[in-house]
């Protein structure tokens, strides 16, 4: 079976501090993987997803087969990047998302 | 574009009562699913609708059932209702099946079991 941890619950931090978020699935094929964000009081939406390889809002994410983990990072977080942060696994052909439990960013001033 | 809008945005039921909770998909989307997100943990998968048919089902069981209409639009029917159903219902709609077409979610229904 298919599964998501991102260990950490809470992760606080300052302004301009380096960030990463951790994410580690367990799936024997080939996933698809994606970053869901939900800001105070908005709905959640998908921030990337690897097979895009893009950046969003100064976020990327590395697909790292050998240690399936996918790690969001942000060299310089800033105050409006506070929000809780999911990690989503798909595997291949189901086209259902698996969500982890979600990590609180919270970003200091 | 309209997004996805979900009824009613709370609800207080009692244990035994049965509760239907309804899903407005975006403009243009034929898939949805459900997920059900417990305090303090991630949205775990119900079920999903593609084009009227069920495509998927998560570890729920059958007193969870849904439909989706024509239009796409989509209910969530929970019989029975126990104090652990108390929960925020997610709907997220997507373009179509496929991981080229992520997510997007409503605000939720929060359900409340007494």
């Amino acid at each position: 079976a298919q599964r998501v941890t991102q260990p950490e619950k809470l992760l606080s931090v300052f302004k301009g501090a380096p960030v990463e978020l951790k994410c580690n699935y367990s799936y024997s094929g080939s996933p698809e993987l994606f970053w869901y964000v939900q800001y105070s009081r908005q709905r959640l939406q998908l921030l990337l997803r690897h097979i895009s390889r893009e950046s969003i809002k100064g976020f990327t994410a590395d697909l790292n087969k050998g240690e399936t983990s996918f790690h969001l990072k942000k060299p310089f977080a800033q105050e409006e990047d506070s929000a809780m942060y999911y990690c989503a696994l798909e595997s291949g052909g189901s086209y259902i998302p698996t969500f982890g439990r979600g990590t609180s960013l919270i970003v200091h001033p | 574009e309209t997004g996805v809008t979900q009824s009613p945005t709370h609800l207080i039921k009692t244990r035994g009562q049965q509760v239907t909770l309804r899903c407005s998909s975006q403009s243009g989307h034929n898939t949805v699913s459900w997920y059900q997100q417990a305090l303090g943990q991630g949205p775990q998968f119900i079920f999903q609708y593609y084009r009227e048919e069920e495509n998927g089902r998560g570890n729920f069981p059958p007193r969870f059932s849904g439909l989706q209409f024509p239009n796409y639009s989509s209910e969530l029917n929970v019989n029975a209702l126990e104090l652990d159903d108390s929960a925020l219902y997610l709907c997220a709609s997507s373009l179509n099946l496929g991981s080229g077409s992520p997510l997007h979610f409503g605000n939720g229904t929060r359900l409340t079991v007494t």
